[in-house]
Parts: structure tokens; sequence; C-alpha cells
């Protein structure tokens, strides 16, 4: 079944520790998105990659950076966590084409604790 | 700016019908979509509206005001498994070279009782 697949599930880190999080789809979607979410929060967009083509938010704070090496594979890169950075964090991916409805498919989220 | 409403939370019982409100404020509009989120996994698609009307999949169904920035989601006949939270989120241009972006509200938690 073509999907959007986060690895780990969950996630525990030490405070400044660099970690990464991953994200793989077989829906062959031009676009990844990375959401964080913390609880009973919406989902906020950092940032997302349209083809190749990254486009960051504008309150995206500097420690966090992305990596899209190929269709198929997206990054998170958290260069120094901080407590507050404690959250889920989901991938989706959507296909940007004329006449598509575009909508985004959600992986099953990576928790991540800093402790 | 974006700005999203919904209730936070509500409660209905098995076998009835409830509606869900969502209002929006938003900088451009090009759709508006319901997720069901339970706890701990991430959003699942339920529905997409980008004209006036009534969209209906089954024992749920999504409405748009576009001029009145106001959209609802009634489930029908609703089973313990509907507890969850429900979110409505508004597409708009992004201001860059990117694809459109998703404006999400804070979600509203439903209880299903017996």
């Amino acid at each position: 079944d073509a999907m959007v697949i986060q690895n780990p599930r969950y996630q525990v880190t030490q405070f400044g520790k660099p970690v990464t999080l991953s994200c793989s789809q077989t829906l062959n979607h031009n676009v990844m998105y990375w959401y964080q979410q913390k609880s009973s929060q919406a989902p906020k967009l950092l940032f997302h990659y349209y083809d190749k083509d990254f486009n960051n938010e504008a309150d995206t704070p500097d420690n966090f950076q992305s990596r899209r090496p190929n269709t198929s594979f997206c990054f998170l890169d958290i260069r120094s966590p901080g407590l507050g950075d404690a959250a889920m964090y989901l991938c989706a991916t959507s296909i940007k084409r004329a006449g598509r409805q575009e909508t985004q498919y959600f992986g099953p989220g990576t928790r991540l604790l800093v402790l | 700016g974006q700005n999203i409403d919904q209730p936070t939370e509500m409660t209905a019982t098995e076998g009835a019908i409830v509606q869900i409100n969502c209002t929006y404020q938003t900088s451009g509009f090009n759709g508006l979509f319901w997720y069901q989120q339970h706890a701990g996994e991430a959003p699942t698609f339920l529905s997409y509206n980008v004209l006036d009307g009534l969209e209906e999949k089954g024992r749920f169904s999504s409405f748009l005001s576009r001029s009145k920035g106001y959209s609802y989601l009634l489930l029908k006949e609703l089973q313990m498994k509907d507890s969850a939270s429900y979110l409505c989120a508004v597409r708009s241009p992004y201001s860059g070279a990117g694809s459109y972006q998703l404006t999400f509200g804070k979600g509203t938690k439903l209880s299903v009782i017996p």
C-alpha cells in the first residue's frame, strides 16, 4: 500500500544532543511537509519541500533544518534540542499538479522526548 | 493573518448526530479540509470543500460558506470509535515559490458516550 512512513515512532534525546527524524513516502508526491504538534494544539508547519525547493516558515527557529535527498525521503534535523522541542513531529505529503485536490496525507508521527 | 476557531470539546451520545463548527479569517482561501485525529496518532483526511455547499461522504458531511467564513462537519449515527479530535484546516496560497499551505485549528475533542 502506498503510504507515508516515519521512523522512529518514539525518539528520546538529551538536551542539546542533535537528533534526526526521518520520513519516507511511496506515494510519489512532489511536496513534503514537516509539522510540529504539541499537546492539545494545532499542527504547526515548520517548512516544506516542493520538489527540491525548500520553503521555510518565517517563525521556524534556526535550530530546525531539513534535507530532502530524493523524492521519497525527507529528514528533520534538530541541531540542539531544548525541552520546549518535545512534541509530535508529523510528516505529510501532497501532489501539486494543476487540477488536483492536493490533499495532504500524514505519516504516523514521531513523538520526541527531550531529557 | 490566519485565525481558525473551533469549539474545544464536545460530547455526544452513541447513535446521535453531532455538528462541529469552524469559523475562519484567513489571508487567501483555496479550500477547507477536515481531518480526524485519534489521540497520539496522525491526522487522517475526512473531507474537502472549496465551493459553497454540502459534501456528503457516508456518515460524514461537510458544509462550507465562503462568504461567512464558516464550515461545519456533521457526523451521523455516532459510534464509539468516532471519539477523536476533529481538525479544521484552511488552505491558502503560499507566499513564496512553494506549494499551498494548510493552517489548522486547534481541533475539537469529541467524546462519544454510550
